[in-house]
């Protein structure tokens, strides 16, 4: 059965400094696909990323970065130069095929409250 | 960019009533699902729909939920006999290919 687990349920930092989330997730499949969505005080899921299992680049987008390891099973997410408007719930997510690789439904974690203070 | 329009955006109902959640997804997709975040918490698998048919249901799913596809266009998430601990966000989204998702922006559910 797939997991994901976020270790982190809450993290405060200033403005400006460095914040990385951490996703740790576990699979049987050699197929999968990893997420992360933010979710902003007014509850909309964002979409941020989304990274195949064969591909283990690094990506970067702006201030966001993604870490992607599959010897270890994690998939962190860094915010360098963080802001207030970064303040949100962001959610790690990994899908996977059913059995009759018709659905691949996504399997999230319990998320980290972000806070980031003037 | 084309989106998935959830309505309404807020309801509420008394304990015991049916609602229907409404959803159109995106116009190509073929793969729709129903999530569920209750206040506070992660967001949960409910069902996934391809085929006109579910291709798979969680156990959160039992036989107070059904989904329908009624007219090619809607989608539906009926709860006939809803309970307070239904209350929470219910999220659709859609996919064209099943590995990329477009949510919408969610119905927020009370039962009082």
């Amino acid at each position: 059965a797939q997991k994901v687990t976020q270790a982190q349920t809450e993290i405060s930092v200033v403005e400006k400094e460095d914040v990385t989330l951490d996703c740790v997730y576990e699979t049987r499949d050699t197929t999968y696909y990893l997420f992360w969505y933010k979710q902003p005080p007014s509850g909309e899921l964002v979409f941020l990323i989304r990274r195949n299992s064969f591909d283990e680049q690094n990506e970067i987008s702006g201030r966001y970065s993604w870490n992607f390891q599959k010897s270890t099973s994690s998939f962190n997410f860094t915010i360098t130069a963080s802001q207030v408007v970064d303040s949100a719930v962001y959610f790690c997510a990994l899908s996977e095929a059913n059995s009759g690789g018709s659905n691949y439904k996504l399997t999230f974690g319990k998320g980290t409250l972000l806070t980031v203070n003037p | 960019e084309p989106e998935v329009t959830q309505t309404p955006s807020h309801q509420v109902t008394q304990m015991g009533q049916e609602v229907i959640l409404r959803c159109v997804p995106i116009s190509n997709h073929l793969y729709f699902y129903w999530y569920r975040q209750i206040l506070g918490q992660k967001v949960e698998f409910l069902v996934s729909f391809y085929n006109n048919e579910i291709s798979e249901k969680s156990e959160i799913f039992d036989d107070q939920f059904s989904v329908e596809r009624p007219d090619g266009s809607n989608f539906t998430l009926k709860i006939r006999s809803t309970k307070l601990e239904d209350s929470a966000m219910y999220f659709c989204a859609s996919s064209e290919t099943g590995t990329r998702y477009t949510f919408g922006s969610g119905t927020r559910l009370t039962v009082v």
